[in-house]
Formats: C-alpha cells, sequence, structure tokens
C-alpha cells in the first residue's frame, strides 16, 4: 500500500519561493503519475499539477504555469513542487496524491497534507 | 474548463436515512471510446485529506461500505448514502477527470439531523 508525506510547508512573503516534498513508502510510485492539489482551509479543492511516470511530461493548472515547478525522483520515491514568486491567493494546504488511470484519473492515495501560508 | 457544480451545499439528514448529493458538469463526462463517465467521488472529514469513494461514476473502491453509491451519466450525477451513519459526517466533493484540468465540485457538507 502506497502512503504518501508532504513536508516543506510554510510561512513566505509574497514574492518568495518555498519547495515542497513529497515522500512516498510502501509501494513505489514510479509506474504512477502523480499530482499536486491544493485546499484552501474550509474551502474546495483545486488541482494544481501532475506530472508523468519519467518527469518527461508535466501539466499545470493556469494560475500557477510559469510559476511552480512540479518534478520528481524515482530513486528517491519523491515528488517535488518548486513554488516561485508566491502570492497571497496561493495559501492553501497542498496534497500530493498518485493519479491513478493515467494523466486523467481519480486521486488516490492522498498525502496528509502542507499549509503554505503566504503572507507578509 | 469543465465546472463542477454540486448541490446542495448542505444537508442534514437523521441516521439511518438516506442522502442524495447531485454533481452536475458544464460539459459531458461521458467517453464515446469506451463509454465510461469520467467521474469520481471523495468524502472528507475535519483534518483529514480527501479519501476516494467512487470513480467511473458508479465503481465502489475497495473497503468503501455499500451504502455508498453512484449514478448519472454524461453531465448529472448522484453520490448516494442510503443509510447515514455517524461515521458518514463529512463533506463530499465530485471530480471530473475528463479533461485537464481535472476540476472538483464545491463540496456538500453531510450532517445528522
Amino acid at each position: 500500500e502506497l502512503q504518501l508525506a508532504e513536508s516543506g510547508g510554510g510561512l513566505v512573503q509574497p514574492g518568495g519561493s518555498l519547495r515542497l516534498s513529497c515522500a512516498g513508502s510502501g509501494l513505489s510510485f514510479s509506474g504512477y503519475w502523480m499530482s499536486w492539489v491544493r485546499q484552501v482551509p474550509g474551502k474546495g479543492l483545486e488541482w494544481v499539477a501532475n506530472i508523468n511516470q519519467d518527469g518527461s511530461d508535466k501539466y499545470y493548472v493556469d494560475s500557477v504555469r510559469g510559476r511552480f515547478i512540479i518534478s520528481r525522483d524515482n530513486a528517491k520515491n519523491s515528488l517535488y513542487l518548486q513554488m516561485n514568486s508566491l502570492r497571497s491567493e496561493d495559501t492553501a494546504v497542498y496534497y500530493c496524491a498518485r493519479e491513478v488511470s493515467g494523466r486523467l484519473g481519480w486521486f488516490d492515495p492522498w498525502g496528509q497534507g502542507a499549509l503554505v501560508s503566504v503572507s507578509s | 474548463d469543465v465546472v463542477m457544480i454540486q448541490s446542495p451545499d448542505s444537508l442534514a439528514v437523521s441516521l439511518g436515512e438516506r442522502a442524495t448529493i447531485n454533481c452536475k458538469s458544464s460539459q459531458s463526462l461521458l467517453s464515446s471510446s469506451n463509454n465510461r463517465n469520467y467521474l469520481a467521488w471523495y468524502q472528507q472529514k475535519p483534518g483529514q485529506p480527501p479519501k476516494l469513494l467512487i470513480y467511473w461514476a458508479s465503481t465502489r473502491e475497495s473497503g468503501v461500505p455499500d451504502r455508498f453509491s453512484g449514478s448519472g451519466s454524461g453531465t448529472d450525477f448522484t453520490l448516494t448514502i442510503s443509510s447515514l451513519q455517524a461515521e458518514d459526517v463529512a463533506v463530499y466533493f465530485c471530480q471530473q477527470y475528463y479533461s485537464t484540468p481535472q476540476t472538483f465540485g464545491q463540496g456538500t457538507k453531510v450532517e445528522v439531523k
């Protein structure tokens, strides 16, 4: 059973950068697309980005394209999200999740989430 | 982007009674190539990540109680909890995976009356 755990969240000033990590344990996630999904506390869910098995194909939601970079290191069973030029509207809990059934699929499992707060 | 609208935003149901949540998409989620609807349902309890309940609109994830069922096709979908239990109090989300970006409904909060 794959388990995911995010780290790297915290408080950052507008315009700053932060790098989130997601460590996978149990079954290797190298055979799956992986995604980042975020949630403003108490609000809805927004898919942010995903990446294919070998890291050669990536997709982003329009609001983060050009600012965020998704990457992975299968040797370390790890997924990353480099977040640059952060804005207040990026404040959210960020979840990593396995994307079942290819590039477009449902999400299972999810990590516990990492809170990112963008504020001066 | 495909817009997902859930209704109602919240509902209160007595224990043992039926709860019904609706999800409507701005375009059809039915694929003509495989005749499948690209829709999933999740349950989220406070302080926890979402948990997958149903995919392909009506396929229950392993381990999910059979009181949870999904139905619908095209643009209109329903999640039904046939007999509400106390542990079902949560927010429920639908999600389309027919096209990028994958999008979610705004959520429906289910409480006990």
